[in-house]
């Protein structure tokens, strides 16, 4: 069974800060790995998805990586700001979709 | 461009009493759709997902059912709740197209039960 596991629960960091956000898997055989936000009391809106031959995929300030051999990926947030401030969920998939817990994270003005 | 709507929104109804959610997906055809629950710190439990009309598969034995009467819309349904059913409730929806497929996700129901 595939086990995720993201570490921190929350992180609270000061504007301008760069951003770490960490998730692991279990079972290196997946599809893909994606990356969703999450604000309170909302749905999940998906950020980036890296297909399981892509090292990495970046989106403007945001950039994650896939070590997949490791069971890695890494969430990169330059230059935060508090509009960034939310759940970050990664999710891997193989027959179907496996969720982490969430890092929260809150930037302070 | 293609929607997910989820309703309500909001929900607080009594043990033992009727649940229906609703869910459909406009500007797409014969999506795969799926319900999921999420628990306070815990992630993303997959409860159901349909691949067509009327085809329904269940990941977790549990007090619930749901059901796929038109392409474009899913209900997730229990005929008596329990306390253990409270939660935040997301329907979501990828396309049958081979590749990597992006989930997209309602806006969720939160349901308590009291």
């Amino acid at each position: 069974k595939q086990e995720v596991t993201q570490i921190p629960a929350a992180l609270s960091v000061p504007e301008g800060e760069n951003l770490v956000l960490n998730c692991s898997f279990t079972d290196s055989a997946i599809y893909n790995l994606q990356w969703f936000r999450q604000d309170p009391g909302k749905g999940l809106t998906s950020l980036l998805l890296i297909q399981s031959s892509q090292r990495e995929q970046t989106s403007g300030r945001l950039n994650a990586s896939l070590d997949k051999s490791s069971g890695r990926s890494t969430l990169y947030i330059a230059a935060s700001q508090p509009g960034d401030s939310a759940t970050y969920l990664c999710a891997v998939e193989l027959y179907k979709l496996s969720f982490g817990a969430g890092t929260t994270v809150t930037v302070r003005a | 461009s293609q929607t997910i709507h989820q309703w309500p929104a909001t929900l607080v109804q009594p043990v033992g009493s009727p649940l229906s959610l609703e869910c459909t997906v406009e500007g797409t055809s014969n999506p795969n759709l799926y319900w999921y629950r999420q628990a306070a710190g815990r992630g993303l439990q997959l409860l159901f997902y349909s691949v067509g009309i009327g085809q329904i598969s269940s990941e977790v034995p549990q007090n619930l059912s749901a059901s796929r009467p038109q392409d474009r819309q899913f209900i997730l349904s229990s005929k008596k709740l329990l306390l253990s059913d409270s939660g935040f409730y997301l329907c979501a929806w990828d396309s049958h197209s081979s590749g990597a497929n992006v989930l997209t996700f309602g806006a969720g129901s939160r349901l308590t039960v009291l």
